[in-house]
């Protein structure tokens, strides 16, 4: 298992731009999240799925940002319209509801945004 | 409402120093995880330590130590001898409700530099 694999990892985008990010959770993991992280601060929950159902949205995660996990498996973070203020560290992770095997939350190395 | 809190930006020690590093948590939660994660540049975050709340006995891992006391609601963690290589930004994590969810709420993470 390779763990939590995110893509891309860098991004450079143009205020009003869409961009998209996806995620490959660990493959036995049915649980994924995506946080956000700007600099200086710790990741902020945005949103979480269980299976391909989206059980949880942040506050944060406004009307221009959408995430999907069609089959449960891979994720995809969409943000319409960027802002300057959307620039920031995307993170996901994912972890499993089998309490036998600990409920340990392991995270990709994210994917950076810069909107200019 | 649960919040976690390290309360040092910043530490520098020189290489072999012993540090700690401070996490303080609330939560009105009876059931709950305690995580250590580490972020070294690249930005992933690397899991070293979950602790419920049920178990209050200190682990020993290698160079790290982890000090969990509900009575004063920190879980302090200790490098002991330190290298360049810890050299980092470290986060002290919350899961709240952890057998609905995985949630984590993070503090605001703490940069340890360690010069040779």
């Amino acid at each position: 298992d390779t763990g939590v694999s995110q893509d891309p990892r860098h991004k450079i985008t143009k205020r009003g731009q869409n961009v998209t990010f996806r995620c490959d959770p660990i493959s036995e993991h049915n649980r994924l999240y995506w946080y956000r992280q700007t600099l200086g601060q710790g990741p902020e929950f945005l949103t979480y799925f269980q299976n391909e159902a989206q059980l949880e949205k942040s506050r944060l995660l406004s009307d221009r940002f959408s995430a999907e996990r069609p089959k449960g498996s891979f994720s995809t973070l969409e943000i319409q319209r960027t802002e300057q203020g959307d620039s920031a560290m995307y993170l996901c992770a994912s972890s499993s509801s089998d309490r036998s095997s600990g409920n340990t939350i392991y995270f990709g190395e994210g994917s950076w945004l810069t909107v200019v | 409402a649960q919040k976690v809190t390290q309360a040092q930006t910043e530490i520098s020690v020189v290489e072999k120093e012993d540090v700690t590093l401070d996490c303080v948590y609330e939560t009105r939660d009876t059931t709950y995880y305690l995580f250590w994660y580490k972020q070294p540049p690249s930005g992933e975050l690397v899991f070293l330590i979950r602790r419920n709340s049920f178990d209050e006995q200190n682990e020993i891992s290698g160079r790290y130590s982890w000090n969990f006391q509900k009575s004063t609601s920190s879980f302090n963690f200790t490098i002991t001898a330190s290298q360049v290589v810890d050299s980092a930004v470290y986060f002290c994590a919350l899961s709240e409700a952890p057998y609905n969810t995985d949630k984590l709420i993070f503090g605001t993470g703490t940069r340890l530099q360690v010069f040779p």
